[in-house]
């Protein structure tokens, strides 16, 4: 079956640090991989995905930026974080082909302070 | 603009008492209507996926169905284990592997 991981769960940043957050699928090969953001109370907002290794698609301009060094290895960055970058990061999989449904990793909690 | 709406935002049931939860979508060529759970401070949990109007699915105290503008969850006989927020998701012709997510309905049901 196929797990997906998320990590760290919680983490709390100060304004202007940098980030990485990192996100890995085990038993698929090959799959789609997206990073969304989820603030308070709201929908989740596509920032990034990508359909193979070193291809990445960025939905929403920012100060963020995402990269897949390996098949099942996805990772979120920033060189400055900003106050509004504060919120829940959820990252998911899915497979190569299209109709079909995402499956969502555990959730980074991220408070900029 | 693919667009997905759903409602109400909040919901408060007593244990027993069924109801439904609505997801309206403007799309262009729908490809796939997903509906998700998420439990607070978690990730979404996926539930059914519907791909044609007509279509219906069921999951325990859950039924999924489709139409042709609308999509709706409707909840048998709740128990407070239900509680949670209820998430709406469409696959558009055109949007590739990409879905637009709806804002959610907030389920909270009382024993």
């Amino acid at each position: 079956s196929q797990t997906i991981h998320q990590w760290p769960a919680t983490l709390v940043q100060p304004v202007g640090s940098p980030l990485s957050l990192e996100c890995t699928v085990e038993g698929t090969s090959n799959p789609n991989l997206y990073w969304y953001r989820q603030a308070a109370g709201r929908g989740l907002q596509l920032l990034f995905y990508s359909v193979g290794i070193g291809q990445i698609s960025s939905e929403v301009p920012q100060n963020l930026s995402a990269s897949r060094p390996q098949d099942r290895q996805f990772i979120l960055s920033s060189k400055k974080l900003l106050l509004s970058d504060s919120g829940f990061y959820l990252c998911a999989w899915s497979r190569g082909s299209s109709s079909y449904e995402q499956y969502f990793g555990p959730g980074t909690r991220l408070t900029v302070t | 603009e693919d667009q997905v709406t759903q409602s109400p935002e909040a919901l408060r049931l007593q244990e027993g008492e069924s109801s439904s939860l609505n997801c309206s979508y403007t799309v262009s060529g729908l490809r796939g209507l997903f509906w998700y759970r998420q439990d607070p401070g978690k990730g979404p949990e996926f539930l059914f996926t519907l791909y044609s109007a007509g279509e219906e699915k069921e999951k325990e105290r859950l039924k999924a169905t489709l139409t042709k503008k609308e999509s709706f969850l409707h909840i048998t006989a709740p128990k407070p284990e239900d509680s949670a927020t209820y998430l709406c998701a469409v696959q558009a012709g055109d949007a590739g592997n990409m879905l637009t997510f709806g804002g959610g309905t907030r389920l909270m049901v009382k024993p």
